[in-house]
């Protein structure tokens, strides 16, 4: 079955590390998302990719850092900059314009709690 | 891009039809209008997605009037798994297709 895998589900960091969140997508979508959730809030958009080795930051793109060398791959790291990364991690991919109806695909997502 | 405004929550019985309304005021010709479902500790699902009149899919139906300011979610027959977060976005359908998440409407099926 055709989906995205996010690893791992649970995620503990110590204070100063750095951590890198996988995400891979087998639908052959060109776009991918990376989005974090806090408690009780909307999704807010950390970067996006919408194709091969391009990627955008997205609207708290600081204290993160992705690559986007394989379609199918878009990993996080979530560096030692980011002031409060503990969260609920999600990412996403979609269509692009033209093909067939339009909707993100999320993952289940990674917990990732600061210790 | 259009921001969309929406109930925080609602609630509801079993059996009953659902109806949650977004607004979008200032939606753009190439705007689409799409609803997700999102689940604790889950990756937010896609419901159903429509331009303008009315779309219907196995899940739900969604509403649009002639001015596309607003768009409605129907649920028929909720059930206590409906309990969930219910999200109305709009997306430009152009090259950039981003999505702005607000809250959402929390809805709570009730036995």
């Amino acid at each position: 079955d055709g989906g995205i895998t996010q690893s791992p589900k649970y995620l503990f960091r110590k204070e100063g590390q750095n951590v890198t969140l996988s995400c891979e997508q087998n639908l052959n979508h060109d776009a991918m998302y990376w989005y974090r959730q806090d408690p009780g809030q909307g999704l807010r958009l950390i970067y996006y990719s919408q194709i091969v080795n391009d990627f955008q930051k997205g609207d708290i793109a600081e204290g993160y850092s992705v690559s986007r060398e394989k379609k199918e791959s878009f990993p996080l790291t979530v560096t030692s900059a980011q002031k409060n990364p503990t969260a609920f991690y999600l990412c996403a991919s979609s269509t692009t314009p033209g093909q067939g109806n339009y909707g993100y695909t999320f993952g289940s997502g990674t917990r990732l709690t600061v210790v | 891009l259009a921001k969309t405004t929406q109930p925080i929550s609602m609630d509801s019985y079993e059996g009953q039809e659902v109806n949650i309304t977004c607004s979008h005021n200032n939606i753009a010709t190439n705007d689409y209008i799409t609803w997700y479902q999102q689940f604790p500790s889950q990756g937010p699902r896609f419901i159903i997605q429509g331009y303008k009149t009315k779309v219907t899919n196995e899940v739900a139906s969604l509403f649009i009037p002639a001015d596309r300011k607003s768009s409605t979610l129907s649920l028929p027959r909720v059930s206590l798994s409906d309990t969930a977060v219910y999200y109305c976005l709009v997306y430009n359908a152009g090259n950039n297709r981003k999505l702005i998440w607000g809250l959402g409407t929390s809805l709570a099926v009730n036995p």
